[in-house]
Order: C-alpha cells, then structure tokens, then sequence
C-alpha cells in the first residue's frame, strides 16, 4: 500500500528557506503515470496546490508562488522535496505531499500532513 | 486564490440526502473534471469522487458526484454521523500555465 510521509523543521524563522521532504514508500516514485504534489493549508483557509513534480523531474508551479518554489526529486531515495524561500507568516500552514494521476488527475494519495510555523 | 467557490457550512440529520455545490468556470470545472476530498478531523484529505463522478474502492456509495457546466455537485445520501467532515472540490485550472484550484471547503455538520 502507497503511502507518503512529510519530513522537516515545524518551526521557520521569517525570511529563511522552508524545506520539506516527502518520503514514497509502498510504491515506486519512478511511475510512469504518477506526478507528486505539494498542497497547504493555512489556519482557517482552504486547501493551495504549491506545485508537482515528474519523476524526469520535469515541475509544474502554482503562478503565484513559482518565484519562491523550488520542487525537486530525488528517485534513488524515493523522495521528493519542497523548497519555499523568503517565507513570512503567510505562509504558514499544514504542509501535504500527495500523488496524482497525470498531472491533471486528482490526488489520490495523500500524506498525514506536517505543520509549519513561521515566526521570527 | 480559491476560484472555486462552496458553501462555507451545511448540515443534516442522521439518514437524510445533502448536497454540496462547486461552482467554477470555464476554465476549470467547465473544460476539466471535478474531484471531491473529504477530510475528517485532524486527518489528511481523502478523494472521494474523481472525474466528475467516480468512486475509489472504498468510497461508499452513499456518496455521489455530478457535473453541470461549470458547477460540480457532491450528493451525500443516508447521511451518518460519521459524515461530519470538511468537503472540497478541486479541479484543473487552464489559464495562465496552468495549475490545481480547490474550493474553501465546506463544514458538513451531522445534527
């Protein structure tokens, strides 16, 4: 069974470099058919894709942050990472890795979730 | 930046039909399929309908998906208390390069 685990630090100072990681485990991060995903959720609001990335490494980006947003992967370890720089409060929030089917299929498997603070 | 828009709350008792709308554009529920996820407290989010109206295994199917235009709909019959959760719709957006819009969700209390 599929399953995807966010790692990394729950508390970022303001201006600094978030850094996530997500661990594929179940699966092989390699699939053909598969694009891994970056979703948020700040306190209170609704769910912002950030951005995917292909096993190729190939990376779609949300418009309104792909200033700040690096997505990389890194298939010997089955991981893929966020990189999210010069953060404020805004954005804070809960932190998602899922996979999707195609880059325009749904999410379909999602991990647990990891909260980021950012504070200064 | 949510351009799918829900109702912030509904609700319902135990055995009764609720339904949720999505509503869009055409650029993403208009022109792409619509996807529901249900998440319950403190849990990451589960696809509950996928491609406008299909069910993962699993999903039961008191729960029900359709598409109009550019709204979705997500139907919940023989409601459960099991059912309180906070319900989102996505779907594909086409304009600038592209990219993923959810709606804000919508509270689903069970009376």
């Amino acid at each position: 069974q599929l399953q995807l685990q966010e790692s990394g630090p729950g508390l970022v100072k303001t201006s600094e470099t978030l850094s996530l990681t997500c661990t594929v485990s179940g699966g092989s991060i390699s699939s053909t058919t598969h694009y891994w995903g970056w979703i948020r959720q700040p306190p209170g609001k609704g769910l912002e894709w950030i951005g995917s990335i292909y096993y190729s490494g190939r990376t779609f980006y949300n418009a309104f942050l792909k200033s700040r947003v690096t997505v990389s992967v890194d298939t010997s370890k089955n991981q893929f990472s966020l990189n999210l720089s010069s953060v404020t409060a805004a954005d804070t929030a809960v932190y998602y890795c899922a996979r999707h089917v195609g880059l325009v299929g749904g999410m379909d498997v999602w991990g647990q979730g990891t909260t980021v603070t950012v504070s200064s | 930046q949510s351009v799918l828009t829900q109702p912030p709350s509904a609700s319902g008792t135990p055995g009764q039909r609720v339904t949720i709308s999505c509503s869009g554009s055409s650029s993403n529920i208009g022109n792409n399929h619509g996807y529901w996820y249900q998440r319950l407290p403190g849990t990451a989010p589960k696809l509950l309908i996928y491609r406008d109206d299909q069910r993962p295994s699993g999903v039961p199917d008191r729960f029900s998906g359709s598409k109009s235009g550019t709204s979705a709909s997500l139907a919940i019959s023989g409601l459960r208390s099991e059912d309180e959760a906070d319900y989102y719709c996505a779907a594909w957006d086409d304009s600038l390069s592209g990219f993923w819009v959810f709606g804000e969700g919508t509270k689903l209390t069970v009376l």
